[in-house]
């Protein structure tokens, strides 16, 4: 089956500081790809909805300029927290949609923590 | 809101078949009942999808009542690896919208 991953798969860092995370899909090209947080025993909340070539639309409550969204390529997709927090420590997950299978095709989740 | 609701919790003896329940009572016409599920500290894993018609694939079959207002997905022969919580989602939206709202899902625990 397809393949989306993503990278890194834990990140640690201090309070303040920029943590970027890459979506790529490996097989086959992504117009849309979606950003979603899940937090412990929780489900997954869609954060935004990233396009290639146009601006991410987000969801209520979720802040664009804290959470930073380029899809500059059909295969690749970034999420940049900005200024990040210990509340933002959470279980980030992409995925990406298969427009010729008609399926969406979910990363491995990058863990953030946050000290 | 998520649009389904499913069992909290559900237990299978591994070698048998696991039935997981969903209720999507306001599903429209044009919308998908997917199958996700999710390994603890993994992303989700596609299972299966249907409109209308009863599924089947190589990990499990989708079987849809005739008024799509529920939905059972069928695991065959449950092993350990398939302990994960299972999501029964109805797709949203049209054309680039393709938004998955989550529930809770189901936690199959599949004991030995």
């Amino acid at each position: 089956g397809a393949v989306v991953s993503q990278h890194p798969s834990r990140v640690i860092c201090k309070s303040g500081t920029s943590v970027k995370i890459e979506c790529r899909s490996l097989d086959f090209q992504a117009t849309t790809m979606f950003w979603y947080r899940q937090f412990p025993k929780k489900s997954l909340m869609l954060m935004a909805t990233s396009n290639e070539g146009s601006k991410a639309t987000y969801e209520q409550g979720v802040e664009k300029d804290k959470f930073l969204i380029n899809h500059a390529s059909l295969t690749l997709s970034t999420l940049t927290v900005t200024s990040a927090h210990p509340e933002d420590s959470s279980f980030y997950i992409c995925s990406a949609w298969d427009r010729v299978k008609y399926e969406q095709y979910f990363g491995p989740g990058t863990r953030l923590t946050v000290t | 809101d998520a649009k389904t609701t499913q069992p909290t919790s559900m237990d299978c003896a591994e070698g048998r078949a696991a039935n997981l329940p969903c209720n999507h009572s306001t599903i429209s016409g044009n919308e998908y009942v997917y199958w996700y599920r999710q390994i603890h500290s993994q992303g989700p894993q596609y299972i299966i999808h249907g409109l209308k018609n009863n599924e089947t694939n190589e990990m499990a079959s989708l079987i849809i009542t005739e008024d799509r207002k529920s939905s059972t997905l069928i695991l065959p022969h449950a092993t350990l690896r398939d302990t994960a919580v299972y999501y029964c989602i109805v797709r949203v939206g049209g054309g680039n919208n393709r938004k998955l709202i989550w529930g809770l899902g189901t936690s199959l625990a599949v004991n030995p």
